[in-house]
This record gives C-alpha cells, sequence and structure tokens, in this order.
C-alpha cells in the first residue's frame, strides 16, 4: 500500500502538555502537508512543507521533514481542549496519498 | 460564507438504489475531487478534475460516476449501491495542481441498509 503510516495511533495528554505525531511515507515526494479533522468534519488543512525545508512553524504547529528518512513530525505546543482532533499527514505523487491518522485527545 | 458545500449531509437509502450526492465550491479552483473515508478513518482519493476534465480515475467500480457541469460543481453519482459503499464522501478543491493546499467539504455520510 502506497498509504503513509502515523504512530501513535491515538495520543492522549493534558492541556499545557506538547504532543508529537510522526509520520512515515515511502516514495518521493514534492510537499508533505498536515491536516486536521474535528469528529464529525471536513479535513483542515495545517501546514505545507516543501521536499527541501527542514522545519516550519505555524503559530504552535512545528512541523518537521527528513526526506533521507521518509519521514515527518507535527509537534504542537501548549495544546488546549479544542486541539482534540485526528491528525493526517499527506504526501503527494499524482495525487495526495493520506496517512492513517492519529487520534489526539486532550482533557482539560 | 461556505468555501466547499456538499448535499446531503447524511444520506441512508437501500441496496441497489441509485444515488447522487454533490458538491460545489466557491473559491475559484481549477482542480476538484472526491475521497472516501472508511469506518477506520483511511481516506483514499476516488477521483479527480481539473477545468472539467478527468484527470485522475482511482480503482474505483464502474458503478460510480463524476460529473463536472462545470468547475465549481463536481457531482457523484452511484448505481445500485451495495453495504460497502457506506462511508463518508468527501468532496476537495485546490487552486490547480494536485500537489497543492486542498480545502474540504463538510462531508457526506452514506449509510446502505
Amino acid at each position: 500500500s502506497q498509504q503513509g503510516e502515523e504512530d501513535p495511533q491515538a495520543l492522549s495528554i493534558q492541556e499545557g502538555e506538547n504532543a508529537t505525531m510522526n509520520c512515515s511515507y515511502k516514495t518521493s515526494i514534492n510537499n508533505l502537508q498536515w491536516y486536521r479533522q474535528n469528529s464529525g468534519r471536513g479535513l483542515v488543512h495545517l501546514i505545507l512543507i516543501r521536499s527541501n525545508e527542514r522545519e516550519k512553524h505555524s503559530g504552535r504547529l512545528r512541523v518537521t521533514l527528513d526526506t533521507s528518512k521518509k519521514s515527518s513530525s507535527l509537534l504542537i505546543t501548549a495544546s488546549r481542549a479544542a486541539d482534540t482532533a485526528s491528525y493526517f499527514c499527506a504526501t503527494d505523487a499524482d495525487k495526495l496519498i493520506f496517512g492513517t491518522g492519529t487520534r489526539l485527545q486532550v482533557f482539560p | 460564507d461556505t468555501a466547499v458545500s456538499q448535499t446531503p449531509k447524511y444520506l441512508v437509502t437501500q441496496m441497489g438504489n441509485d444515488k447522487s450526492i454533490k458538491c460545489e465550491q466557491n473559491l475559484g479552483h481549477d482542480t476538484m475531487y472526491w475521497y472516501k473515508q472508511d469506518s477506520k478513518k483511511f481516506l483514499k482519493i476516488m477521483f479527480s478534475y481539473n477545468n472539467k476534465e478527468l484527470i485522475i480515475n482511482e480503482t474505483v467500480p464502474n458503478r460510480f460516476s463524476p460529473k463536472s457541469p462545470d468547475k465549481a460543481h463536481l457531482n457523484l453519482h452511484i448505481n445500485s449501491l451495495e453495504l460497502g459503499d457506506s462511508a463518508v464522501y468527501f468532496c476537495a478543491s485546490s487552486q490547480e495542481a494536485v500537489q497543492e493546499t486542498q480545502y474540504f467539504g463538510p462531508g457526506t455520510r452514506l449509510l446502505v441498509l
């Protein structure tokens, strides 16, 4: 399967803690994207990192990319209850291929 | 204003029926997509249209037929519905290339009984 894999599958933390999610993929990429999906909703784009970039920040989000290891990580700092959602990485070839997702639960 | 909208939000139907899901985007994007998300949250692309032309057609049963009357609309028609078609179907759009940021609709929850 071309599908990327994310770990952990599920993560539970307290508000204020940091959450780290990892994504591994199989093919060469142009870009890697991270999306969030709240329960019962569509996916929302968070951040795009290009293959020639190693790190990118957006607010409380920090994404790293290691193309030699075909892996990426998403760090959410100072998490909030509203960050509770599923997070997906997506890599591109001729189409976007989504990872299996990490379900993040942030307890108040 | 809703960027990518889908109707209906919920669809419950019997096996063997034919149904359609509609999608509209008001972002002025050239490319639109249909995705299927199964019960395990796996999200997989089905079709993509660029400016009304089919550019991606994954190995989807030919009971599924997309139609793009104009670049702002991409509808999905499903014939002879089967139990395994039960899933959430998402429409999405992007400015141009598949590799760009995609904007997703709220999803249509299809349950085939």
